[in-house]
């Protein structure tokens, strides 16, 4: 039972490339959720899913897509990086149906953009 | 919008010492509240909620928080800190509508021997 992981867990870019990050979760949530962490900001939320094929903007969505298309993986790319993408990413699940539920995180994705 | 903040970047306690961490918060309506703790290099992990119900919340490690509707406040406690608490501590909001969760900036708390 690995819970939320994520890969990579380190990667560094150029300005320019794309890539793409994978959230896979067995803990059977129909939410998951897309944050970046940056040093003074807390955690700001990109991108989320309330279930399989859906996708909905966050408070910082530019920049970044995503995609659902199966309950367990939720995708995060970047189609042309820049170096203010240069973060730590967290992706986190929640049970649907309990709006007081908690997050579960991984362990995140640490992004350089060159 | 919900939002939340986290006054102090850093609290420094000596172990065996009482510990607060502030948190205040910003929603309409009646909120929920969240504490987490991030260890270095890893994840969020989830210390404890208020829903509803009594102002004070027990959590994990011997973690309390205190709600205070009337100055939209709660405040992470422990009365006796270990050199193991230390870490980056999150406080986070969500409104009964939202699907998401509004986090703050962080307080990095260290609890010297």
């Amino acid at each position: 039972n690995a819970g939320v992981t994520q890969t990579p867990k380190f990667r560094v870019l150029k300005t320019g490339q794309s890539m793409t990050l994978l959230c896979a979760q067995d803990m059977n949530h129909e939410y998951m959720y897309w944050y970046r962490q940056d040093p003074g900001m807390g955690l700001r939320l990109i991108h989320y899913s309330v279930g399989e094929g859906t996708t909905a903007k966050g408070e910082v969505p530019d920049g970044y897509n995503v995609s659902r298309l199966k309950k367990q993986n939720f995708l995060l790319g970047l189609e042309s990086a820049a170096p203010s993408q240069t973060s730590v990413y967290f992706c986190a699940t929640r049970q649907a149906g309990r709006v007081t539920g908690e997050l579960f995180f991984g362990e995140g994705s640490r992004l350089t953009v060159l | 919008a919900q939002s939340v903040a986290q006054p102090e970047d850093q609290v420094n306690v000596a172990e065996g010492n009482p510990l607060t961490v502030k948190c205040t918060y910003s929603v309409s309506g009646n909120p929920y509240l969240f504490w987490y703790v991030q260890y270095p290099n890893r994840g969020l992990q989830f210390l404890l909620k208020y829903i509803t119900g009594d102002n004070l919340v027990k959590g994990s490690y011997g973690f309390e928080a205190e709600f205070n509707k009337s100055q939209t406040s709660f405040h992470l406690k422990k009365p006796s800190a270990l050199v193991s608490d230390s870490a980056l501590y999150f406080c986070a909001v969500r409104d009964r509508n939202n699907n998401d969760m509004r986090f703050g900036a962080g307080t990095r708390l260290t609890v010297k021997p």
